[in-house]
Parts: C-alpha cells; structure tokens; sequence
C-alpha cells in the first residue's frame, strides 16, 4: 500500500511536448511537494502546496505549473519541454517538517 | 549557493564497522537537521532528525551529532551492515520556510 505514489515512472519525450506527472499521497499530510533532481545529483525544490494553496514557487519556469485538485494530490504540468528539463522530479509530502518528508519513488523524465 | 554541504562523494566501510557521514552547513538560521537515505530507483527514505536545540539524537544503528559552533553534523552507523549501502543525504530546515534544504549526498558502500 504505497504511500506516495508517482505515475509515470518513466517518461521518453521529444523537446516541444507537453507532459504531466501525477502524485498521490494516502497519509493524510496536508502539505505536498516537488523536487528536482539534476544530473549533478542536488535535490532542489520546485512547489509546495499545502491544503490545495501554493506555498514556495522557487524560481521554476513558468513551464512548470503545478495543479492541486484536491489535498490528497499534487500533479506537476510541463509545457514545451526542453533538452534541460531531463532530470527525476520527486514528489513528498509532510505533516510536518521536523517529521521529514515521505517521498515518492520518482519520475525519471527524459527530453530528447 | 549551497547551504548544505557534503564534501565526500563516496565512502567505503568494512561491514561491521562504524560508517561517519559528515555535513556541514552555512546558515545558522536552520532549525531541524535531517538525513534521508536513498536507494537506485527509489525515493528518499527520512532516516533521523535532530532539532538545533540538541547535540545528539540516536535511533538504534543511527546516532546524529550536532556542532552548532562548527555547523557541523554527522550521521555515525554503527555497526554497520550491507543494506546500508545507499547515498545518504544531509538536509536542512528553517521552520518557518517549510522546506528542506539538501546536500548532494554521500554514497556509503559497505564492504564484506
């Protein structure tokens, strides 16, 4: 019974497309998350929301739009994708901070 | 600019022995210290936590240390065993940010 659950897991896609990733947490956590991990290995965070309301907007493209239909999921949305967008994006969520993150097992999306 | 710092890329510990992940930090600001651990294809694993305010939080196999003088902490596994190979994030949190700040992570190989 997987706790944060991301779809796709992978993802193969021509530069110009369009794509989303979906993420869905069973735990109840009021706060939801991404994160981006490029090819230097460094876990950056994109979003976060917590009850459906956008909290941290961290400088992301506006490319990237993250949609929050309800508190249970975070979905991400890329418009126009680009060669520099390849990376694996993590979605968490929290109750709180100081209880750590539970992640997501991640997308690993390559733009070609 | 990194705030979290982890300055060995790799480390290798014979099983049984004690493994020491260092991390150090550059804002003093930061509340909560966290190490995640994380396998291939996998997300981030939340291991242990320490709040600013301690110097010492121990969790079975797993102790963190905190020099907040030095801003300086370490994740001590003792003993250590072969599915403790993984790479071992440092993180850091200010409360009122909502959002963990990570190093680039050590890879920990434990050798038979």
């Amino acid at each position: 019974d997987t706790a944060v659950s991301q779809t796709p897991k992978y993802l193969v896609t021509q530069m110009g497309n369009d794509k989303s990733i979906k993420c869905e947490q069973n735990l109840g956590h009021d706060t939801m998350y991404w994160y981006k991990q490029d090819s230097k290995k460094f876990l950056k965070i994109m979003f976060s929301y917590n009850n459906k309301e956008l909290i941290i907007n961290e400088t992301v493209p506006n490319r990237f739009s993250p949609k929050s239909p309800d508190k249970a999921h975070l979905n991400l949305h890329i418009n126009s994708l680009e060669l520099g967008d390849s990376a694996v994006y993590f979605c968490a969520s929290s109750r709180t901070v100081a209880y750590g993150y539970t992640f997501g097992s991640g997308t690993r999306l390559t733009v070609v | 600019d990194q705030q979290v710092k982890q300055n060995s890329p790799s480390l290798s510990v014979q099983e049984g022995r004690i493994s020491i992940l260092n991390c150090d930090y550059t804002n003093s600001m930061f509340d909560y210290f966290l190490w995640y651990k994380k396998y291939p294809a996998e997300g981030p694993t939340f291991l242990i936590s320490i709040s600013s305010i301690k110097d010492k939080n121990e969790d079975g196999r797993f102790t963190v240390f905190l020099n907040k003088s030095a801003k300086h902490l370490s994740l001590h596994i003792v003993p250590s065993q072969p599915g403790d190979s993984a790479v071992y994030f440092c993180a850091a949190n200010r409360r009122r940010d909502d959002k963990i700040i990570f190093g680039k992570g050590t890879r920990l190989h434990i050798l038979p």
